[in-house]
């Protein structure tokens, strides 16, 4: 069975400050891909990154950053210098063999001014 | 490329009726996918299609649940008889080949069962 826990319920940041997402996944799956998505208020889930099982560099895209390690089955997202804008809930995803994505329960991230 | 699209995207019925949902998949994309959300939850996979193939459904999908996308383009998701419990958001998604391709989701339709 495929399962993907997000132990952070909600984070709350003061603007510019770091923040660390946690994700960690279950899979008997030898291939799979995980995946991060945002959802803003206004509920469209937002594409923000994929990584592939066999690739384990972490992947950084201006204030985003993402840590991928096999070892711990742990795949954290880190915003770097918060803004209000990042303000969302964020599911990571695991995509297995099979088609479908499993989503864990998402953390809720709120950044204040 | 316009995005993934749904209509409606609110709907209000009254319990034990009728309901069908419209997805339109980005063009060229031949995988589209259901998932269903609840509040405060992650969403959960409903059924897969393969161009008009209906490929993956999930235990979530009763007998009251009905996904069709005839021609390989658009997909309907009808609810029969609805209930209370169906009230959530359904979420439409697509991508093209090969597997493992990230999914990029529509705004969803917004089902209340009264």
């Amino acid at each position: 069975a495929q399962k993907v826990t997000q132990a952070q319920t909600e984070i709350s940041v003061v603007e510019k400050e770091d923040v660390t997402l946690d994700c960690v996944y279950e899979t008997r799956d030898t291939t799979y891909y995980l995946f991060w998505y945002k959802q803003p208020p206004s509920g469209e889930l937002v594409f923000l990154i994929r990584r592939n099982s066999f690739d384990e560099q972490n992947e950084i895209s201006g204030r985003y950053s993402w840590n991928f390690q096999k070892s711990t089955s742990s795949f954290n997202f880190t915003i770097t210098a918060s803004q209000v804008v990042d303000s969302a809930v964020y599911f990571c995803a695991l995509r297995p063999a099979g088609n479908m994505l499993t989503f864990g329960g998402g953390t809720r991230l709120m950044v204040k001014p | 490329d316009t995005g993934v699209s749904q209509n409606p995207r609110h709907k209000i019925t009254k319990r034990g009726q009728n309901v069908t949902f419209r997805c339109d998949p980005i063009s060229e994309h031949n995988r589209l996918y259901w998932y269903r959300q609840t509040l405060g939850q992650g969403p959960e996979f409903l059924t897969y299609f393969q161009n008009e193939a209906q490929l993956e459904k999930s235990r979530l999908l009763s007998d009251r649940f009905s996904a069709e996308r005839p021609k390989g383009s658009f997909s309907t998701l009808e609810i029969q008889r609805t209930e209370q419990g169906d009230s959530a958001m359904y979420l439409c998604a697509s991508s093209p080949s090969p597997a493992g391709h990230e999914q990029y989701f529509g705004p969803g339709t917004r089902l209340t069962v009264t």
